[in-house]
């Protein structure tokens, strides 16, 4: 079946570490996002992405990257700049065009100790 | 800029009751429209969109949802709520001339029998 696979699912992390979070879609779409969910601050973006090898900051890029070298692959890296990385990621793609829905991942929960 | 409002944090309901989840967004075009829903730590599914045409919309798990204009509105309703639909519902705004999505700050759902 088609869809969206992040892993892992949850992770723990010591403060100044890096961590990679990983996404991959089977779906065939061009652009892939990067969100992160807090509590009553619904979803806020991160980084998108529209084609292999060119992605843009979203509102909240400050101690993140990514990388986008297959279409299929848009991994985030949460470094040790971030100030506050805990909370719950979602990866989500779409069908290039103005007209598709976003399909989201399952979520990675990280949790910095 | 664009933004999305929801402005009921929380509803409580009875089982087999109507419900109204309220979405109102700011966007200088008619945009796409989107409603998901989210069980606790899980990715978000879409309910139904909203392009173009009939300003009622029909979605998965008997919803809908209707396009106001003049109200800059996109409220979600069910005529009969059941246990199971107890989760986070989210509105969502897509830009026509991008690829950019803006979501709201969500509206939780608690059933009672």
């Amino acid at each position: 079946d088609g869809g969206i696979t992040q892993s892992p699912k949850y992770l723990f992390r010591k403060e100044g570490q890096n961590v990679t979070l990983s996404c991959e879609q089977n779906l065939n779409h061009d652009a892939m996002y990067w969100y992160r969910q807090d509590p009553g601050q619904g979803l806020r973006l991160i980084y998108y992405s529209q084609i292999v090898n060119d992605f843009q900051k979203g509102d909240i890029a400050e101690g993140y990257s990514v990388s986008r070298e297959k279409k299929e692959s848009f991994p985030l890296t949460v470094t040790s700049a971030q100030k506050n990385p805990t909370a719950f990621y979602l990866c989500a793609s779409r069908q290039q065009g103005n007209t598709g829905e976003l399909f989201f991942g399952e979520g990675s929960r990280l949790t910095v100790l | 800029a664009q933004s999305v409002t929801q402005p009921d944090i929380h509803i409580t309901v009875s089982e087999g009751a109507s419900l109204e989840l309220r979405c109102n967004y700011s966007y200088g075009a008619t945009p796409y429209l989107f409603w998901y829903v989210q069980s606790p730590g899980q990715g978000l599914q879409l309910l139904l969109k909203y392009f173009s045409g009939d300003t009622l919309v029909q979605g998965i798990k008997g919803f809908e949802a209707e396009f106001k204009r003049s109200q800059s509105s996109f409220n979600l309703r069910k005529p009969s709520v059941h246990w199971s639909d107890a989760a986070e519902y989210f509105c969502a705004v897509g830009v026509r001339t991008g690829n950019q999505f803006y979501f709201g700050t969500g509206t939780s759902l608690t059933v009672i029998p």
